[in-house]
């Protein structure tokens, strides 16, 4: 299967925007999912698909992808948003489904 | 809302089978794609394999050669089998639904997870 690569660690200002990526082949040909886990917790999904969130989660989330990278922005950083990332998709087959490893993000 | 629960051993014994089921309340399993990952402590996620009631199954290739996936619609119900453990295979468990589109594949509801240990 196809990988997929993420930063391990960000850091964002209080309020200010960052922008996590996610990078692969196979992000030509799909959309990328968006996962927020904090510590002993499990994933939640934060979006999905072209530019699709789940009910419940802020509109300061938001994904979008370009060539082989997709994206995931946050607007007005919280700290609350302290967490790891974590990306998905599918592989280049379309059966099987990757992670990427995960990104920090640390909010000052 | 979709409510998944992991149940089975936190404790098994290296060169042994792990066997977890994840039981699904407010959704028909018939539905939709249902699937396993784990994350090692202190690690990132990985995606184990998928199934359908229809039969699909799907598994990552890493694991293929050890792991089965089963559903069972009539009492709502998946499971995940991993032979041959080692404590490489200690993680927390993750059972998900997928909701999957054409150009996507989001898994949407995650149960808790369990920890599963690999040790004598």
């Amino acid at each position: 299967s196809s990988e997929v690569t993420q930063d391990p660690a960000v850091s964002v200002a209080l309020g200010q925007t960052v922008r996590i990526t996610c990078q692969g082949d196979s992000l030509r040909s799909y959309y990328a999912s968006w996962y927020q886990q904090k510590p002993g917790q499990a994933p939640v999904l934060v979006s999905y698909g072209k530019h699709n969130r789940p009910s419940g989660i802020p509109d300061r989330f938001s994904g979008s992808s370009s060539g082989d990278t997709a994206f995931l922005t946050i607007t007005g950083t919280q700290a609350e948003d302290e967490a790891d990332y974590y990306c998905n998709c599918r592989d280049k087959t379309g059966d099987l489904l990757v992670f990427g490893g995960g990104t920090k993000l640390t909010v000052l | 809302q979709v409510l998944l629960q992991e149940s089975g051993p936190g404790l098994v014994k290296p060169s042994g089978t792990l066997s977890l089921t994840c039981t699904v309340s407010g959704a028909s399993i018939r539905s939709s794609y249902w699937s396993w990952i784990r994350q090692p402590p202190g690690k990132g996620l990985e995606w184990i394999g998928r199934t359908y009631h229809s039969g699909i199954i799907n598994y990552n290739p890493s694991l293929q050669s050890r792991v089965t996936i089963s559903l069972d619609a009539s009492k709502n119900q998946f499971s995940l089998k991993l032979d041959s453990v080692t404590a490489a295979d200690t993680a927390v468990y993750y059972c998900a639904r997928i909701q999957d589109a054409e150009y996507e594949a989001a898994f949407d509801s995650w149960g808790q997870g369990t920890l599963v240990t690999i040790s004598s």
